[in-house]
């Protein structure tokens, strides 16, 4: 079947622009996940959605950061103003229902965001 | 604080040669594990798990057992192939929490 997408896979912007990230996870996964991956940072998770339960945004790297999860589906992730310290790969993830932390996350192939 | 770390590459080794990448972890609690693989210009795939102490997690040739006793869960294989060629990362997942903590990544280069 068909697997968690994203668009764009390449995002240019310039610094201070806003940009915004799609995400659709596997159909039927309840939990939605976004993480960065960047030469600095390594793997860093952002957010993530359950259900209608209200997001864990423990994440976010600062207020410029937002998601929101429509119809608990297609998620979006918008970034204010971007700098160039944003530059990184977004990854989405969806899982079918965090049992117990044995759930698997399956990932995106990602959108790669470059802040000039 | 939670952590994961894993041994630093790059790993250069030919074909038919063994792999261990060596991970231990910091987390309170019993977590599940993982090794997550990140092929040239593809996304993370799930390679193999192990969700409580002395299971073995295996996949494609590769096998990590959880060790509770030591915090590890090293991946290894008897024989890689060019296909090998990856970045590794190991990662855990806390029973309480949705997110998964990963180490830094290890890139291997297999050579024929």
């Amino acid at each position: 079947g068909a697997g968690v997408s994203q668009s764009p896979s390449n995002k240019v912007t310039e610094k201070g622009k806003d940009v915004e990230l799609r995400c659709d996870p596997i159909s039927g996964h309840t939990a939605l996940y976004w993480y960065r991956q960047s030469l600095g940072q390594g793997l860093e998770f952002l957010i993530y959605f359950q259900g209608n339960s209200a997001p864990d945004k423990s994440g976010l790297p600062s207020d410029r950061f937002s998601a929101e999860r429509t119809g608990g589906s297609v998620s979006t992730l918008t970034i204010q103003r971007t700098q160039q310290e944003d530059s990184a790969v977004y990854l989405c993830a969806s899982s079918l229902a965090p049992t117990g932390g044995t759930d698997t996350q399956y990932f995106g192939p990602g959108t790669r965001l470059t802040v000039l | 604080g939670d952590s994961v770390t894993q041994m630093e590459g790059p790993v250069t080794l030919s074909e038919e040669a063994c792999l261990t990448i060596n991970c231990t972890y910091t987390a309170t609690g019993y977590p599940s594990l993982f090794w997550y693989v990140q092929y040239p210009g593809e996304g993370l795939q799930l390679l193999l798990k192990a969700t409580k102490a002395d299971d073995k997690g295996s996949n494609k040739g590769f096998e990590a057992t959880y060790r509770k006793e030591t915090t590890s869960f090293h991946l290894e294989k008897g024989s890689v192939q060019v296909s090998d060629s990856a970045v590794y990362f190991c990662a855990f997942l806390k029973a309480a929490g949705n997110k998964l903590t990963f180490g830094g990544g290890t890139r291997v280069l297999v050579k024929p």
